[in-house]
């Protein structure tokens, strides 16, 4: 079955530091793959996707994510972080044989401390 | 553009009663979707509709849990009777066609609380 994998419950960091959170997935077909992010009492909601082409992908509020396909990884990585991205990340998952559905991780996260 | 609307917000019930929960997704979205989210982890789909058809409901309770989506619109989210660990964030998404899963909205959930 398919799952995916969030290596941080909990990453705590200040305000201008480097930030990567990890994602794996398993499912050895094709896959779409999603970063969404919850601010603390607001709906989900999309950072950024990839579907195909290049593997480094530029989302908003200057987060972007690698696919590197033979890890099975698509990390999210932002160079510099604000008070204001305090909020929980979840990685994402859509084989292209199951529709709609998405498999999400367990989520991280995230305290920026200003 | 109008968001997917769920109601109500919050519910708080005992154990063994019953609760239903109501979505509006976009305007013209044909796919619906049902996700429970316990606290600590990542929403889980219950139920894909496409329209008013059930696309996947593989992962729902049908013991204690429907739903329906009526005239391919609105649909509602039941559970009777509830347990204590259905206690969750009831999470409601649309997107425009089945395979387009890159076009999701999500509601802002209804928070049960089960006690």
């Amino acid at each position: 079955a398919q799952s995916v994998s969030q290596h941080n419950h909990h990453v705590i960091l200040s305000e201008a530091a480097s930030l990567e959170l990890g994602c794996n997935y398993s499912y050895g077909g094709t896959v779409n793959l999603f970063w969404y992010v919850q601010y603390p009492g607001q709906h989900l909601q999309l950072l950024l996707k990839y579907f195909s082409g290049d593997p480094l992908v530029k989302g908003i509020k200057g987060f972007e994510a690698e696919f590197i396909k033979s890890k099975f990884s698509f990390n999210l990585r932002k160079p510099s972080v604000q008070w204001s991205d305090t909020a929980e990340y979840f990685c994402a998952v859509n084989a292209n044989n199951q529709g709609g559905k998405l498999i999400f991780g367990q989520g991280t996260e995230l305290s920026v401390k200003p | 553009e109008a968001g997917v609307a769920q109601s109500p917000r919050y519910k708080i019930i005992e154990k063994r009663q019953s609760v239903a929960f109501w979505c509006n997704p976009i305007s013209g979205h044909a796919t619906l979707y049902w996700y429970q989210q316990i606290l600590g982890q990542g929403p889980k789909l219950l139920i894909q509709f496409q329209n008013n058809g059930v696309v996947d409901d593989s992962q729902l309770p049908k013991d204690r849990f429907s739903a329906e989506r009526l005239k391919g619109v609105d649909s509602t989210l039941k559970i009777q009777p509830a347990k204590l660990e259905d206690s969750a964030v009831y999470l409601c998404a649309s997107s425009l066609d089945l395979g387009e899963p890159y076009g999701y909205t999500f509601g802002s959930g209804t928070r049960l609380t089960v006690v």
